[in-house]
Formats: C-alpha cells, structure tokens, sequence
C-alpha cells in the first residue's frame, strides 16, 4: 500500500489527452513539492515533471504537472505511442521524514 | 555528460549482505546528493534513503533503518549502498539517483544509474 494513490491503469487512442492523479495527504502532496516519473519497459525511471509543474529541458509541452491541496495529477495531451510507460508520483513526506512514491500508473496507447 | 554507473549484477543467501556501488562522473560528486531507490519485479519504486557526498550526512527510510548504509568515496566518486540481513524480499533493481541538497528539492532525481539487480536466494 503506498503513501501515494495512483490509478494502476489508464489509456488512450493516439492524439488525446490523457490525466493521471495522485492522492496524497497534507504531510506530503499537502506541504511539499510533487515530482513525476516516466518509467519506460526495462529502463531507469526519468525525471519529467518537477516543483509540481515545471519541465526539465528535454520534455514536451505536451506533459503538464498541477497541484491543488493534497492532490496532484499529470497531464499528456496528444498522446503518442511512445508515451506508453508507467508513470510515478513522489514527494517528501514530513510525519516519515522520507521520500514516497505512488504505485505507479501503467499507461497504455490503444 | 552526468553518468552514474553502478556495479553488476549480485545474487546473495538469506542472511548475508550486498554492496552497490555508483560511480559518478560529469560533474562535480560532492555538490548534489545521490539517492538509493528500489524496485522490486513487477513493482513500484520504493525510496531508501540519501546521501551528500560533500559532508557524508544520510538519511534513511523508516523502513530500511538498523539495514542499511550510504557511504562514499570522493577520490573516485563513487557512493555505496551496503544493505544486511538480505530476505527474499529485498530482491530488487537497485537504482541510484543524482538529487539535491535543498529540502524542497528532495525528491527531485535528475539523473539516474542504469540499475543493479540483487537476487536473494537459498
């Protein structure tokens, strides 16, 4: 069961806007920074979302991170196919003193 | 370029320890910390702590707290992970990340190893 709650599945037909969430709680999401990952099959998870919303050089537009109270979610409008991977939230957690991810959200490009 | 590199892949007995290492090159080793984060097959990532190069501080998960110990050498760059007391559980891909220092930053890991798999087993 992980700190952070993520959708184990979402999907999408090429060109569409898909939305992840994260649920959180006011001593992680709440207070602190959300970060996202993109996780491609049998590769090291990559940075693509961070300080909520801001996109290392590199990434499209077409990824966008918001926040609102203890929620978060990622947004990737005209879905490719190479967009299919899993997706993680993080952020510190201030009651664990520690990082915390969210299960993960597997992305499929229909 | 940033690159970490981390040693090869380990299979260890219930019981015994497991050292990873992460060689850092491209910039420079003591100014970012380097975080430890795990996946287990077919699961999520799981982070276990962190490390700055510069003054040697950690910080550990609840978790993995009594288990596990972040070091480095920074006449080679490279950090370590050791982690004891292996079970099954901990078979895993050990990943180590670059990261910053700033408490607001803390999760922020923009690079990454390619991944060590430990397998624990009889």
């Amino acid at each position: 069961q992980s700190v952070l709650t993520q959708p184990p599945s979402a999907s999408g037909t090429p060109g569409q806007r898909v939305t992840i969430s994260c649920s959180g709680s006011s001593s992680n999401i709440g207070s602190n920074y959300v970060y996202w990952y993109q996780q491609l099959p049998g590769t090291a998870p990559k940075l693509l979302i961070y300080r909520n919303n801001q996109r290392p050089s590199g990434v499209p537009d077409r990824f966008s991170g918001s926040k609102s109270g203890t929620s978060a979610s990622l947004a990737i409008s005209g879905l490719r196919s190479e967009d299919e991977a899993d997706y993680y939230c993080a952020a510190w957690d201030d009651s664990l003193s520690g990082g915390v991810f969210g299960g993960g959200t597997k992305l499929t490009v229909l | 370029q940033v690159q970490l590199v981390q040693s090869g892949a380990e299979v260890k007995k219930p019981g015994a320890s497991v050292k990873v290492s992460c060689k850092a090159s491209g910039y420079t080793f003591t100014s970012y910390d380097i975080n430890w984060v795990r996946q287990a097959t077919g699961q999520g990532l799981e982070w276990m702590g962190w490390m700055n190069p510069n003054s040697g501080n950690t910080g550990y998960a609840q978790k993995f707290q009594g288990r596990v110990t972040m070091t480095r050498n920074t006449s080679i760059s490279t950090a370590y992970m050791e982690l004891s007391s292996l079970r099954s559980e901990d078979t895993a891909v050990y990943y180590c990340a670059r990261g910053y220092s700033s408490w607001y930053e803390a999760l922020n890991f923009d690079y990454w190893g390619q991944g060590t798999l430990v397998t624990v087993s009889s």
